[in-house]
């Protein structure tokens, strides 16, 4: 699987939108691009994924640039409840290519009052 | 998103006792569930891969004899450490992957924390 490469921390202030970058220059054609974050002493919660298109659910947006080497994770409107550290890992998802999660350090944002 | 839910949520157990750590997928069938220990300020790191019906897949440097692992059913997985020691003691955390899902998206379960005594 593809390594990526993220800013160790960021700080957002409440209600402005947290942008969350995320590199990973060595993607493959059959990878995708998937968002967890990890809210102190409990387990990842899963956001967001996408291929080649921007992506957007009810928890943020994913944008992909076209040459798919680098990602951004938008939250909208941060809230303190979204101080986490936040995870994006390249993942191959079919079944003979493991389809494993592979954590990086992530970054860790902090939403202020 | 899809529901995985791990038990006990806590255990403090012995020096030299076993315990296991139970994960479910309580709303879809997972033929592959992963298992992963999380130490204080450290990122999570793959121990094992589980697959139904079959032996477990496990990372290098993982002692297989030490954290035994059953994936018996479609939505139930177990971790078994054995002859625990204080140095076991961490955050222990298992997803599964919904095949149903574009991507075959992978949830996870809210962790069991594992103190050994």
């Amino acid at each position: 699987d593809a390594k990526t490469t993220q800013p160790p921390s960021m700080d957002c202030a409440e209600g402005r939108a947290a942008n969350l970058p995320c590199n990973h220059s060595t993607i493959s054609g059959n990878e995708y691009v998937y968002w967890y974050r990890q809210i102190h002493s409990q387990g990842p919660q899963y956001i967001i994924h996408g291929l080649k298109n921007n992506e957007t659910n009810e928890m943020a947006s994913l944008i992909i640039t076209e040459d798919r080497k680098s990602s951004t994770l938008i939250l909208p409107h941060a809230t303190l409840r979204d101080t986490a550290v936040y995870y994006c890992i390249v993942r191959a998802t079919h079944y003979n290519q493991g389809g494993k999660l592979i954590f990086g350090q992530g970054t860790e944002l902090s939403v202020k009052p | 998103g899809a529901v995985v839910s791990q038990h006990p949520s806590w255990v403090i157990c012995k020096s030299g006792t076993s315990v296991k750590i139970e994960c479910r997928s309580l709303d879809f069938q997972a033929t592959t569930m992963f298992w992963y220990r999380q130490f204080p300020k450290q990122s999570l790191m793959l121990m094992a891969t589980s697959n139904e019906g079959s032996k477990a897949t496990y990372e290098q440097g993982v002692e297989k004899d030490k954290f035994l692992i059953n994936h018996a059913s479609l939505t139930l997985s177990t971790l078994t450490v054995t002859s625990a020691h204080p140095e076991d003691s961490s955050f222990y955390i298992c997803s599964a992957r919904d095949r149903g899902t574009s991507g075959n998206t992978i949830y996870f379960g809210e962790g069991s924390w594992l103190t050994v005594v």
